[in-house]
């Protein structure tokens, strides 16, 4: 099946700790994308990549840092900078940032910092 | 970063009613698209319509634009309780952005 994955569902983080949200995707999409969504909240971007080995910030990326090795893959690393982490974290890819076409959205990793 | 935001915050309507969302953008777009939010879960894609459109139907929905008062409507005709969900318009800017930015979205109810 063709999708994009995300793990682990639930992550529990101790203050001062790193963590490392997974995405993986085999749609052969070069866009991924990670959102941030709060209760009762819409989703803002924290960071963007359109190829491979290569990223951009999006509206809230402090505290956060990405890597985009390789093309099926776009870990998000909340890192102990990012002093309100507790959110539910999606990933979504695209085919090609100009294609006018949908996003795929995992289905999410929650995090709370306990 | 430009964002949609849609309104109603909230819709409670009966089983068998339309629901109608609305959510307006800042910017010329290329395209807007409409995504669906069950409760803890992942968002769906359900239609996309180009800025050269002004609307466009899927099964129950249907979706307006009109990029003159930049603003979009989302119509689900003969709800169904399984519509309950979270609503997120999304658009992707013309100026060369074409990240999918969203709105806070609308939390519909279909009571059955």
């Amino acid at each position: 099946d063709g999708g994009i994955t995300q793990s682990p569902k639930y992550l529990f983080r101790k203050e001062g700790q790193n963590v490392t949200l997974s995405c993986e995707q085999n749609l052969n999409h070069d866009a991924m994308y990670w959102y941030r969504q709060d209760p009762g909240q819409g989703l803002r971007l924290i960071y963007y990549s359109q190829i491979v080995n290569d990223f951009q910030k999006g509206d809230i990326a402090e505290g956060y840092s990405v890597s985009r090795e390789k093309k099926e893959s776009f870990p998000l690393t909340v890192t102990s900078a990012q002093k309100n982490p507790t959110a539910f974290y999606l990933c979504a890819s695209s085919i090609l940032p100009q294609g006018n076409t949908e996003a795929f959205f995992g289905q999410g990793t929650r995090l709370t910092v306990v | 970063s430009q964002q949609g935001e849609e309104d109603p915050q909230a819709l409670s309507i009966q089983e068998g009613e339309n629901a109608t969302m609305n959510c307006s953008y800042k910017t010329s777009i290329n395209n807007l698209q409409w995504y669906r939010q069950n409760s803890g879960r992942g968002l769906v894609h359900l239609i996309l319509i180009r800025s050269n459109e002004r609307e466009k139907h899927s099964g129950r929905l249907r979706v307006t634009l009109d990029t003159s008062k930049k603003s979009s409507s989302l119509l689900i005709t003969a709800s169904r309780a399984a519509d309950t969900a979270s609503y997120f318009c999304a658009t992707d800017g013309s100026g060369g952005s074409y990240i999918p930015t969203f709105g806070r979205g609308t939390s519909l109810i279909v009571h059955p």
